[in-house]
């Protein structure tokens, strides 16, 4: 039973436009999500997070928004580069499980 | 200065025997987190540990156990392997629960 969603598994996009990444989550008692970054061979890297009493969060070209209602996070980059390819992972956290509850990752290509 | 760091980074062994992954960090972070990446890329918890409490995720079969000799270690042994237990095993840490985890580079155990 999947907690968090990533329903695009890949996205590619030009160098310079926006890359948008989408995610869902099914348990509302999570109150702490966070966006992680994944190279080849490399840990994942924490990138952004936002609590559930806010529904966005900005740092530099990253900007995560939060839509409780709906269950739906999603990290918008811009503008995108090249560097920014990698696998983007979701991650939720709080309520009872005390753990990140991440999602299967979107592998993300920017072309130049 | 890497943050956290697991040894061995590769590890190929037969099935039956019994092997161990170290971790440490150096962010003087109190929790520590093992976590497994099967071939479905799906980022699983497996423990969850501070000085005080230990944390298993029940899915998680006896064979393995996490040992921590020191705030800053977080050992995983595991005991008779089986074909299953091919993946990716990280280890991260955070400050508390629900906060950023920094993640070690992985371990990619690979039973024959």
């Amino acid at each position: 039973d999947q907690q968090v969603k990533q329903n695009s598994p890949s996205l590619s996009v030009q160098e310079g436009r926006i890359s948008i990444l989408n995610c869902d989550y099914t348990n509302s008692m999570f109150d702490y999500f966070l966006w992680y970054k994944k190279y080849p061979a490399e840990g994942p890297t924490f990138l952004i997070s936002i609590s559930s009493i806010k529904d966005k969060n900005e740092d530099g070209r990253f900007t995560v928004f939060l839509n409780k209602s709906a269950k739906h996070l999603s990290l918008h980059i811009v503008p995108s580069q090249p560097g920014d390819s990698a696998v983007y992972f979701c991650a939720a956290g709080g309520g009872s499980q005390g753990n990140l509850i991440f999602g299967k990752g979107t592998k993300l290509s920017v072309k130049p | 200065d890497t943050a956290v760091s697991q040894t061995p980074k590769y590890l190929v062994t037969q099935m039956g025997n019994d092997k161990s992954i170290k971790c440490e960090q150096n962010l003087g972070h109190d929790t520590m987190y093992w976590y497994k990446q099967d071939s479905k890329k799906f980022l699983k918890i497996m423990f969850s540990y501070n000085n005080k409490e230990l944390i298993i995720n029940e899915t998680v079969p006896n064979r393995f156990s996490p040992k921590s000799p020191d705030k800053a270690h977080l050992n995983l042994h595991i005991n008779s392997l089986e074909l299953g237990d091919s993946a990716v095993y990280f280890c991260a840490s955070s400050q508390v629960r629900d906060q950023p985890q920094h993640f070690g580079d992985g371990t990619r155990l690979s039973i024959l």
